[in-house]
């Protein structure tokens, strides 16, 4: 198994330019999360899905964050402007969801974001 | 907003010593776990302890957890340079769904 990938690892922007970072979990799993880490904040959960549908996006810190899992195997973080105070790494995760019950999460590599 | 304290939040100890690391956490579980995450990687799931469960093995780790006092330790025994990175722990919220919240980490530096 591959894993849950993401793309790109890093990408530097300028602000006010739009960020898409993009995420496949691991087949099977129906359980997609998104997760901000900053020295400052530690680990945040921004959004999760479980079936496609997002289920809680409270984390989502403002209207300039938006997702979407169009199907089980794709789903996208935007950012649209981007500003500085976004430079984080952004982590996809997934999970087998209620079926297992264990709970585990299964993390990607992470996509680093510098906004300059 | 974060469910888990760890402590301490940084701890370097030689290869061959034991390091312990501490988590609290403020609200009912039903599971807690651990991760641990090497220097620009990703998480990496290492243990899960159930809250009916007081300890738990796995290797060289040892989970305890204290319900009474909402406290959970890990325990990395005869520790090795690998072993360097930034420990997790993470509970569920109440959500019926698996929403994991992670505490702030600890960094554990092993020197050889």
């Amino acid at each position: 198994d591959a894993g849950v990938i993401q793309s790109p690892r890093h990408e530097v922007t300028e602000m006010g330019q739009e960020v898409t970072l993009r995420c496949k979990p691991i087949s099977g799993h129906n359980s997609l999360f998104w997760y901000r880490q900053t020295m400052m904040r530690g680990l945040e959960l921004l959004i999760y899905f479980n079936n496609n549908v997002p289920i809680d996006d409270s984390g989502m810190p403002e209207d300039r964050f938006s997702a979407k899992m169009p199907n089980a195997s794709f789903s996208t973080l935007k950012i649209q402007p981007s500003e500085p105070r976004d430079s984080a790494v952004y982590f996809c995760a997934s999970s087998p969801g209620r079926v297992s019950n264990t709970g585990e999460l299964f993390f990607g590599e992470g996509s680093r974001l510098t906004v300059l | 907003s974060q469910q888990g304290e760890e402590d301490p939040q940084a701890l370097s100890i030689q290869e061959g010593e034991n390091a312990t690391m501490n988590c609290s956490y403020k609200t009912s579980i039903n599971n807690l776990q651990w991760y641990r995450q090497n220097s620009g990687r990703g998480l990496v799931h290492l243990i899960l302890i159930r809250s009916n469960e007081r300890e738990k093995h796995s290797g060289r780790l040892r989970v305890t957890l204290d319900t009474s006092k909402k406290s959970s330790s890990l325990l990395i025994t005869a520790s090795r340079a690998a072993d360097t990175a930034s420990y997790f722990c993470a509970t569920p919220m109440n959500t019926g769904f698996q929403k994991l919240v992670f505490g702030t980490g600890t960094r554990l530096l092993v020197s050889p």
